[in-house]
C-alpha cells in the first residue's frame, strides 16, 4: 500500500518551452504532497508544499512563477516548470502524506533535461 | 542551514562487513527520524525509522540507534551486500509539522 507514482520518469524539453510533471497517490488520499528537488550526488531539496484544495506553501527562494504547483484532487499533484532553462534540469521527486503518516512515500522521480 | 548532520560523505565496506552512517541534529522538537535509501534515477524509499523514545530499533540487517541526549542516530547495516549499494539519506522531521529534514547522504558501496 501507500504508493505514490510520477510521470514522467523521464523528459527532455527545448529552452523556454514548458513541462508538465505528475504526482499521483494510487491508494490512498493525499490531502499534503510535497516537492522536492535533487542535483547530482546532493540531498534533496524541498521546494513546496502542497494542499488540496489550497494555494501551494514555497520554499524560500523558490520562485512560484517558474514553478507552479497545482494540487486540485487528494490523489492528483502536478509540478509544471514554466519557460524552462537548462539550469532547470534536475532530478524531481514528489511525496505524499498517506492517512496513515509517518512516513512519507516518495514517488520514482522525473529526470529534466532542458537543451 | 541543513538541520541534519550526516557523515561519512561515502563509505566502502566489503561483503559481509557492517556499514555505519551517522547523523546529528540540534532541533529538539524533532520527534521522528527516518532513514531512505536511494538508488541511482529512483526516488527514496523507507528503510527504517524511529521516534525519541526508543534507544535503538532493528529491522533484519538495519539497526538504528539512537542517542537522545547527545542528539545523534546512527545506522548500521549487518552483513552489508552488493545489493545494498546505494545512497542512504537520513531524515528528521516534526511530526505534526510533515516536513522532513534531510541529511546530505551518505553512498554506500558494498565490494563483493
Amino acid at each position: 500500500g501507500a504508493v505514490v507514482s510520477q510521470h514522467p520518469s523521464r523528459v527532455i524539453c527545448k529552452s523556454g518551452t514548458s513541462v508538465k510533471i505528475e504526482c499521483r497517490s494510487l491508494d490512498f488520499q493525499a490531502t499534503t504532497m510535497f516537492w522536492y528537488r535533487q542535483f547530482p550526488k546532493q540531498s534533496l531539496m524541498l521546494m513546496a508544499t502542497s494542499n488540496e484544495g489550497s494555494k501551494a506553501t514555497y520554499e524560500q527562494g523558490v520562485e512560484k512563477d517558474k514553478f507552479l504547483i497545482n494540487h486540485a484532487s487528494l490523489t492528483l499533484s502536478t509540478l509544471t516548470v514554466t519557460s524552462a532553462h537548462p539550469e532547470d534540469s534536475s532530478f524531481y521527486i514528489c511525496s505524499a502524506r498517506a492517512p496513515r503518516y509517518p512516513p512519507l512515500h516518495f514517488g520514482n522521480g522525473t529526470r529534466l533535461t532542458v537543451t | 542551514q541543513q538541520q541534519v548532520k550526516q557523515s561519512p560523505q561515502s563509505l566502502i565496506v566489503q561483503k559481509g562487513g557492517i556499514s555505519i552512517i551517522n547523523c546529528a541534529y540540534e532541533n529538539t522538537a524533532f520527534d521522528y527520524f527516518p532513514w531512505y535509501q536511494q538508488f541511482p534515477g529512483k526516488g527514496p524509499a523507507l528503510l527504517i525509522a524511529i521516534r525519541p523514545d526508543v534507544s535503538e530499533k532493528k529491522e533484519g540487517r538495519f539497526t538504528i540507534s539512537f542517542n537522545k541526549s547527545a542528539k545523534q542516530f546512527s545506522l548500521h547495516i549487518m552483513d552489508s551486500q552488493p545489493g545494498d549499494s546505494a545512497t542512504y539519506f537520513c531524515a528528521a522531521t516534526v511530526t505534526n509539522d510533515y516536513k522532513l529534514s534531510f541529511g546530505a547522504g551518505t553512498t554506500v558501496t558494498v565490494r563483493a
